[in-house]
């Protein structure tokens, strides 16, 4: 079966204190990792797509990294504006083509 | 602010209720989708509209029925919900080919009594 799993379910900071998420997976025929950023009553926003192992991304604080197995979402020394739930989601290629699995979300609150 | 607008923004209905909810983009995309997210939970697909055909029903209870009127609107019609399906319903669209490209709208609050 399909699975999505993101570590650890809740990260305390301090500012500017780095760390990073973890996005493991097991699926097979993987066309696309995604993350994305939610804020309280809001919907999910993009960040990153990943395809291939060895692929990076970056954008601001945030730096998402690919391997065979997993994904990482690396906060450097993050801001408290940086406090939000990331959710990572996979998609699967064929008949699935169009539908997205979402790991459970990592809720990060970054103290000042 | 996003581009996909939904409305209501939060809703209050009762088990014997009918009522919908709407969700409108103007970037040209032709599938759109709905999500259901509970608290503390990731969001679970429902349906998706691909060229404003149904081309996924995630075994959906048919007390939801999407509509897609045209390539730019989504409905969610609502009938005799329970309150198990209290829950954030989110929209999203995207390009048919680029599903990397998900636009979400910042959902409905529904609560059932």
């Amino acid at each position: 079966e399909d699975q999505v799993t993101q570590s650890p379910e809740a990260l305390r900071l301090q500012e500017g204190e780095s760390s990073s998420l973890n996005c493991s997976y097991t699926v097979s025929g993987l066309r696309g990792l995604f993350w994305y950023r939610q804020d309280p009553g809001k919907g999910p926003e993009f960040l990153f797509t990943l395809y291939s192992a060895g692929e990076e991304k970056e954008k601001e604080r945030l730096k998402a990294t690919l391997t065979k197995k997993e994904s990482f979402l690396h906060i450097t020394a993050p801001k408290p504006e940086d406090s939000a739930t990331y959710l990572c989601a996979v998609r699967l290629g064929g008949a699935a083509g169009n539908k997205l699995t979402f790991g459970g979300g990592t809720r990060v609150l970054v103290k000042p | 602010d996003t581009e996909v607008t939904q409305t209501p923004k939060h809703l209050v209905m009762g088990m014997t209720n009918k009522k919908s909810l709407k969700c409108e983009q103007h970037m040209g995309h032709r599938a759109m989708y709905w999500y259901k997210q509970k608290a503390k939970k990731p969001p679970e697909l429902m349906f998706v509209y691909s060229y404003e055909k149904l081309s996924i029903n995630e075994s959906v209870p048919s007390r939801f029925s999407p509509e897609c009127p045209n390539s730019s609107l989504l409905n969610l019609h609502l009938h005799a919900l329970q309150p198990e399906d209290s829950a954030l319903y989110l929209c999203a669209s995207s390009p048919p080919t680029r599903q990397e490209d998900l636009h979400f709208g910042n959902g409905t609050r529904l609560t059932v009594t």
